[in-house]
């Protein structure tokens, strides 16, 4: 299947700080892009929608200002999570969508925040 | 939007036994049904999917099936073995919208 990569795979950092998470589809182009966070035992919940080229679309809840999404081009989306808190930490998982809508996953980026 | 429920939110069986895992939805658009596994710690796998023209799909002791007038679908894993302990997600596509089950940690039972 498509290989989808995600960077970095684990980052510590104060509380207050930026942290910015890179999802990239290394053998196909993805127009569409999606953010996931995931607590421990629990489901994927859909933070934003990601499109190349476009702003993203936002999940209710979800602070735009706070998980700044860039989706430049066809293989590469971004997250930052802005002055992040503890409450942000968590497992982030980005996904790819291929041309005929199967979504692959990257490994995941666990955030935690001093 | 989409609901998806799945169910059971955990299930044990014993190695050989049969685990089924059901899911069902709300929006009649949907038309395509993944299902993925996630072990501990790594990501979502796709292992099957299927789409809304077909009613079965198997893959060796993995199977899916489909009833759209229903709204429901099911993972089927036959003959289990302990590698097939990990949790399992079924979603629902409409359009552009991914929508994910809450997830069945499935731990075979040697």
């Amino acid at each position: 299947g498509a290989v989808v990569s995600q960077h970095p795979s684990w980052v510590i950092c104060k509380s207050g700080t930026s942290v910015k998470i890179e999802c990239r589809s290394l053998d196909f182009q993805a127009t569409t892009m999606f953010w996931y966070r995931q607590f421990p035992k629990q489901s994927l919940m859909l933070m934003a929608t990601s499109n190349e080229g476009s702003k993203a679309t936002y999940e209710q809840g979800v602070e735009k200002d706070k998980f700044l999404i860039n989706h430049a081009s066809l293989t590469l989306s971004t997250l930052t999570v802005t002055s992040a808190h503890p409450e942000d930490s968590s497992f982030y998982i980005c996904s790819a969508q291929t041309s005929a809508d199967t979504q692959y996953f990257g490994p995941g980026t666990r955030l935690t925040v001093l | 939007g989409e609901n998806v429920e799945q169910h059971p939110s955990t299930l044990s069986v014993q190695e050989g036994d049969s685990a089924v895992i059901k899911c069902t939805y709300s929006d009649s658009a949907s038309n395509y049904f993944p299902w993925y596994k996630q072990e501990l710690g790594k990501r979502p796998q796709l292992i099957i999917d299927i789409r809304s023209n077909v009613g079965e799909k198997k893959d060796q002791r993995i199977a899916v099936t489909l009833n759209k007038t229903a709204k429901h679908f099911s993972l089927h894993i036959t003959e289990t073995q302990p590698e097939d302990s990990a949790v399992y997600f079924c979603a629902a596509i409409s359009g552009n919208q991914f929508y994910f089950g809450t997830g069945t940690s499935l731990t075979v039972i040697p």
